[in-house]
């Protein structure tokens, strides 16, 4: 089993849709847990740390459900601008700030 | 500007001849790393440094080297290159301490190895 899982994809949705993303972990000692964004052969770049309580940027939300290990990002009025691959990514406990990736979510957002 | 400074972007070169790829911060970060991705495996920890002269292995280190003579640079070394090292390499760096602290990443090298 990987220890970050996710939806590869892809997901189409039409502009303006609110479109979510799945990830589970498998390590219960897992400390710190990110999104990042990741446009076509460029480098990832984070989007927003997750939090237990939740936490919002605009218009993304990320939530984290430790008791199930699992991570959501929300995407509502999605933009052409938001195409990319969006990766879950956590750190493990006594990893010394190692991150593991998941293998990312292909989103496209299509006019 | 912070950032995190690869090179070369592309290289190709040949089986066997060594190379070095360069990566430099300039944000006064402890920890630095590289990273491979593949098609299908995603980023994967080639070495990490908590620190100068501290290196350690991460997933995929065979074949690979690293050195941490100084703070602000972390070069990876392929002392005998092989197909099977061609992909996108990125370095990428953060402070140690923090929770909140994400990595910033290099704009990454794609490496052909023929």
């Amino acid at each position: 089993r990987k220890e970050v899982e996710q939806d590869p994809g892809p997901f189409n949705v039409p502009e303006g849709a609110t479109v979510a993303f799945n990830c589970t972990y498998s390590n219960s000692a897992s400390q710190s847990f990110f999104w990042y964004r990741q446009d076509c052969r460029k480098e990832p770049k984070l989007l927003m740390s997750v939090y237990s309580s939740g936490n919002e940027d605009g218009r993304f939300t990320a939530q984290l459900n430790r008791a199930s290990q699992y991570i959501s990002l929300l995407i509502r009025d999605s933009k052409l601008s938001d195409s990319a691959t969006y990766l879950c990514v956590v750190t493990l406990s006594g990893s010394a700030r190692q991150l593991t990736f998941g293998s990312g979510t292909q989103l496209t957002v299509l006019p | 500007e912070a950032q995190v400074t690869q090179n070369p972007r592309y290289l190709i070169t040949v089986t066997g001849k060594k190379l070095t790829v360069t990566c430099s911060q300039n944000m006064n970060h402890e920890y630095m790393s590289w990273y491979r991705q593949d098609p299908g495996l995603g980023l994967r920890q080639i070495y990490y440094s908590m620190n100068v002269e501290v290196t350690d292995k991460g997933d995929v280190p065979e074949g690979y080297k690293v050195s941490r003579k100084e703070k602000r640079n972390f070069p990876l070394i392929l002392e005998s290159p092989s197909p099977n090292q061609t992909s996108l390499y990125f370095c990428a760096s953060s402070l140690v301490q923090g929770n909140d602290y994400g990595y910033t990443f290099g704009s990454g090298t794609r490496l052909t190895v023929v």
